[in-house]
């Protein structure tokens, strides 16, 4: 069965340009998050969807946006970007509910210069 | 609100030696969920336990025990016998309405 997939896997961008993510989530799984990591601020949560509609959604400005496809395939796009967007950014996946957990990608790691 | 914490920021034990990693978590659901992942350098988060708030035995997986304590709000994680490769990111989380991840904590392990 196979994990959740990331990609890229390592992304450079320069400050004022976007960039897109995407994730497939394992087969049959129907939720996908997506968190930031950053050595200062830890893991923080971006957004979840669950059959394509927005379920939850963490505390980031409106340069950070989400969609899922009919397939459970999510993408994250980041627009304006800024030196501090620089992170690894995990994609999750779980069959439904946030209390059976998840498994998570392998991240992107996006750096901005 | 749910909230985790891992008071332990980093640790540090030469190998060989047990590691005890805490967390505590708060939370108002009555059905919840307790995790463990390992996050190694590679960047990618392991999954390493689920235990469910029903559900207060303890759990041995080879060299790795947790103890999950429902009257103190803990579920602390120890590695015996411990070795470089354990050497990761470990984070507690929390999965009931949200899920919540704690700080993590860095253990280190010397040769």
């Amino acid at each position: 069965k196979a994990g959740v997939t990331q990609t890229p896997r390592y992304l450079i961008k320069t400050r004022g340009q976007q960039v897109t993510l995407s994730c497939s989530p394992i087969s049959g799984h129907r939720s996908v998050s997506w968190y930031q990591q950053t050595p200062g601020q830890g893991l923080q949560f971006l957004f979840e969807y669950f059959s394509e509609t927005q379920r939850n959604k963490g505390n980031f400005p409106g340069r950070f946006s989400g969609r899922q496809f009919s397939n459970s395939r999510s993408e994250m796009n980041v627009s304006t970007l800024e030196l501090g967007d620089s992170a690894l950014y995990l994609c999750a996946s779980s069959p439904g509910q946030p209390v059976y957990g998840y498994t998570f990608g392998s991240g992107t790691r996006l750096t901005v210069v | 609100a749910q909230k985790v914490t891992q008071a332990q920021t980093e640790i540090s034990v030469v190998e060989k030696e047990d590691v005890t990693l805490d967390c505590v978590y708060e939370t108002r659901d009555t059905t919840y969920y307790l995790f463990w992942y390992k996050q190694p350098p590679s960047g990618e988060l392991v999954f390493l336990i689920r235990r469910n708030s029903f559900d207060e035995q303890n759990e041995i997986s080879g060299r790795y025990s947790w103890n999950f304590q429902k009257s103190t709000s803990s579920f602390n994680f120890t590695i015996t016998a411990s070795q470089v490769v354990d050497s990761a990111v470990y984070f507690c989380a929390l999965g009931g309405q949200n899920f919540v991840f704690g700080p993590g904590t860095r253990l280190s392990v010397l040769p």
